[in-house]
């Protein structure tokens, strides 16, 4: 079974905190993706990677980066938390034009 | 407009009543078609995978795909309270790469 893990479930954070959110898969999947999920907003795309040290932005980069030094681990980071970060971060894995899997989210709160 | 279209519900069944949940989509290059199902507070599930017109039935589960009006649809046979989930579609297209473009989701509701 393909499993993409989360480092944290629930985050709290304050304002202008630098934050880092973990992913990892055990798939050896290329690609890698961060969204946010946000009631009425659906699934909204933040950044993503087809290969260790890329990265392309998605539908929504700003006030994010990510970090993708080894295949099997993708990080998000928030470099000065704001409250309109606060969110349902998911990340997911696939292979090449194959299905996305997901990871359980992290609910981050930013106070 | 969206590109993919589905309706946010909530949709209420009693258990053991056949669900059918759709979306409807613009982008004629879509060619995967996939359905997830998601729990309160937890991320995506997949459920369903395709790439082509037709049926594909898992257990309980039917995915219907009709490219000619691209429309997709997911069926529930014999419902269950622990159906009760958000509903994903999600699709993707040859010439964008590995992105997917989902649907909003539609809340269902399975009452005992």
């Amino acid at each position: 079974d393909v499993k993409v893990t989360q480092s944290s479930r629930y985050l709290v954070k304050r304002t202008g905190e630098k934050v880092f959110l973990e992913c990892v898969q055990d798939m050896d999947h290329e690609n890698m993706f961060w969204y946010r999920q946000d009631p009425g907003l659906g699934l909204r795309l933040i950044y993503f990677s087809y290969d260790v040290k890329m990265k392309e932005k998605g539908d929504i980069p700003e006030g994010y980066s990510v970090s993708r030094e080894k295949k099997e681990r993708f990080s998000l980071i928030l470099e000065s938390a704001s409250t309109n970060q606060t969110s349902m971060y998911l990340c997911a894995s696939s292979s090449a034009r194959r299905e996305q899997f997901f990871g359980p989210g992290t609910r981050l709160t930013v106070l | 407009q969206k590109e993919v279209e589905q309706d946010p519900g909530p949709l209420s069944v009693p258990e053991g009543a056949i669900v059918s949940l759709n979306c409807t989509y613009s982008n004629s290059a879509f060619q995967y078609f996939m359905w997830y199902r998601q729990y309160s507070r937890k991320g995506p599930e997949l459920l369903m995978y395709t790439y082509s017109s037709g049926n594909k039935e898992d257990g309980r589960f039917t995915a219907q795909v009709d490219k000619s009006s691209k429309y997709i649809s997911l069926f529930i046979r014999d419902s269950q309270p622990s159906d009760s989930a958000t509903y994903l579609c999600a699709m993707m297209s040859w010439n964008a790469g590995n992105m997917l473009t989902f649907g909003g989701g539609t809340r269902l509701m399975v009452k005992p």
